[in-house]
């Protein structure tokens, strides 16, 4: 079964600070793996997308990925409070599959 | 732009009735959407894909006599939610892809209560 796994927090960021999201799968098959950001009651926006090992950056927005490790990473930098949501980890094993998305981390940035 | 679009926002209904909740993509055609599910303080589950001109694919655990769908066009999927009860309050949201893509757009959800 394709899990997706996240530390569902909160996790405390002072404003201005680094903040580091942390994500591992199961399936090794996964290809693609994406971020989203969902504020409380709203639907969730992609801030990015990865499938190839590495970073990727994006404005203030970084994703790591490590297919050895089975890990993806998001570090937001320059974190501001309109920040503070849960940020969801989903994979996908390509083709016509749907996302499997992890519990979500609640991300809080502190003024 | 990839915008995708749910009706209606929110639905209050008595139990043992139905629903229809529609997606569309309105600037992009998608032969494939999705369908989730989330409660409260819960991630996103993945109910069903919804294929254009073919029958939608469930995953497991979903009622598919329960929750029907249909991809009428590229533009349009319903999900109807048959004789609902107080368990199937939730907020449903569907996502589509653009062909030949992998990201997922997302509707703004519809938020179900069932009395």
């Amino acid at each position: 079964q394709k899990e997706v796994e996240q530390n569902s927090g909160p996790l405390s960021v002072p404003e201005g600070a680094i903040a580091s999201l942390n994500c591992t799968y199961s399936d090794r098959g996964s290809q693609s793996f994406f971020w989203y950001r969902q504020y409380s009651g709203k639907s969730p926006e992609l801030i990015m997308f990865i499938y190839s090992n590495g970073d990727k950056e994006d404005g203030r927005f970084t994703a790591q990925l490590n297919k050895a490790s089975q890990y993806v990473s998001l570090l937001i930098r320059d974190s501001q409070p309109s920040d503070s949501a849960t940020y969801l980890c989903g994979s996908s094993g390509g083709g016509a599959d749907g996302l499997t998305f992890g519990k979500g981390t609640h991300l809080i940035i502190q003024p | 732009g990839a915008v995708v679009s749910q009706h209606p926002s929110w639905v209050i209904c008595k139990s043992g009735t139905s629903v229809k909740i529609e997606c569309r993509s309105l600037d992009f055609q998608a032969t494939t959407m999705f369908w989730y599910r989330q409660f409260p303080k819960q991630s996103l589950m993945l109910m069903a894909t919804s294929n254009e001109g073919s029958k939608a694919t469930y995953e497991q655990g979903v009622e598919k006599d329960k929750f029907l769908i249909n991809h009428a066009s590229l533009t349009l999927s319903t999900l109807t939610v048959t004789s609902a009860h107080p368990e199937d309050s939730s907020f449903y949201i569907c996502s589509a892809r653009r062909d030949g893509g992998e990201m997922e757009f997302f509707g703004p959800g519809t938020r179900l209560t069932v009395l």
